[in-house]
Order: structure tokens, then sequence, then C-alpha cells
């Protein structure tokens, strides 16, 4: 079955040190999306890339990194400049940029706790 | 300000009551969506709603877009436990549906179903 996976579910950081968050699907899909979730305040997006080896920045990007190197894979490195990193990371991936058609399938998220 | 407000922040109903969600913007909206999420994970599609004074319905969920396209409303019928989560409306907000993909998500609705 075709699905979009994140990895891992749970993952803890230490102060200073870059952490990367793991996104892979097989749906064929060309978009891609991070968004980070903090209670009350919803989705907000990180980064975006639309095709292979370009990606923009979303409302957050600051103290986040992405690369998109494959059409399945957009990994998040969340690095020492995010100031406060602990939330629920959320990939998600649609069949192109249209989403006045298409909406996105989600991941099931990472919890990333700064310890 | 979010560009999408959702009300209530949270509702909590007896098993078997009915209730509504709703989810206002002050822009047009193209390509409108309702997720579910249960805590911890990522979301679930529920509908999508594209023209004005579109309403679907799915088991005891119906969803509307007012003919301006500026409020959906998510209603659920006889509620029971399993409906109990997070409902998050999404949308492109941008004129002409022009966002390249990025939808604005509103903060969510937490609901409670006691039995």
């Amino acid at each position: 079955d075709g699905g979009i996976t994140q990895s891992p579910k749970y993952l803890f950081r230490k102060e200073g040190q870059n952490v990367t968050l793991s996104c892979e699907q097989n749906l064929n899909h060309d978009a891609m999306y991070w968004y980070r979730q903090d209670p009350g305040q919803g989705l907000r997006l990180i980064y975006y890339s639309q095709i292979v080896n370009d990606f923009q920045k979303g409302d957050i990007a600051e103290g986040y990194s992405v690369s998109r190197e494959k059409k399945e894979s957009f990994p998040l490195t969340v690095t020492s400049a995010q100031k406060n990193p602990t939330a629920f990371y959320l990939c998600a991936s649609s069949i192109s940029g249209d989403t006045a058609n298409y909406g996105y399938t989600f991941g099931s998220g990472t919890r990333l706790t700064v310890v | 300000s979010q560009e999408l407000e959702q009300s209530p922040q949270s509702l909590i109903v007896q098993e078997g009551k009915n209730l509504t969600i709703n989810c206002t913007s002050s822009k047009t909206l193209y390509g409108l969506y309702w997720y579910k999420q249960k805590y911890g994970e990522g979301l679930i599609f529920l509908m999508m709603l594209q023209k004005g004074g579109e309403e679907k319905s799915h088991e005891k969920i119906t969803a509307k877009l007012d003919e301006k396209k500026q409020q959906s409303s998510l209603h659920i019928t006889a509620s029971q436990p399993s409906h109990a989560g997070i409902y998050l409306c999404g949308a492109d907000v941008n004129a002409g549906g022009t966002s390249y993909g990025k939808l604005t998500f509103g903060q969510g609705t937490i609901l409670t179903v006691h039995p």
C-alpha cells in the first residue's frame, strides 16, 4: 500500500545538537511539505518542495533546513539555531501544487523533545 | 491573527448530541479541506469542498461551504465517542488559488464525546 512514513515517532535532542527527521513517500507525489504543530496554534508551514532539487521557505523556516535529492524523500534538519524546537512535526505530500483540486496525505508525525 | 479561524476551540458533548464546528476566513477559500487528528497522530482526510454552496456528507458528518466561499461548517449528527479528536480545516487562501500547494490551517477544534 502507498503511503507516507515518518521516522522516528519520538526524538529527543540535547541543547546544541542538530537532529534530522525522516519523511519518505511511495505515492509518486511531486510536492512535499513540513509542518510544525504546537498546542492551540494549528499547523505552521516550515518548508515545502514542489519538485526534486527545489524547495522554498514557509512561514517559520528559521532554524530548519531541508533537502530534496529524491522524489520520495524530504528530510528535515532541526538545527541548534532553532530556539524552541519542542513540537510535533508533520510531513505531507500531494500529487501536485494544485491544492485547489488535490489535498495532502499526511505522515503519522514525529514528536521532538529537547532534553 | 489567524487567516483561518476555527470555533469553538474546544467542545465537550454527550454521546448522541449534534454539534457544529466553524471555519472562517476574511479571504476567499480555494479548496477547503477538513481533517481529523487523533492526539499524537497524523491527519486523516475527511472531505474537500470547492464550490460556493457545496455540501458533502460521509456517514454522520456533513460539511458545507458558504456561497461566498469564506466560511465552512462541519456538522456531526448523533455524536459517538469515536468522533472524538481534533478537527482542522485547511485551505488555499491566496487569490486565485495561487499558493502553489501551500495549505493554511486553522488552529483546530478539540472534540470530546462523553459516553
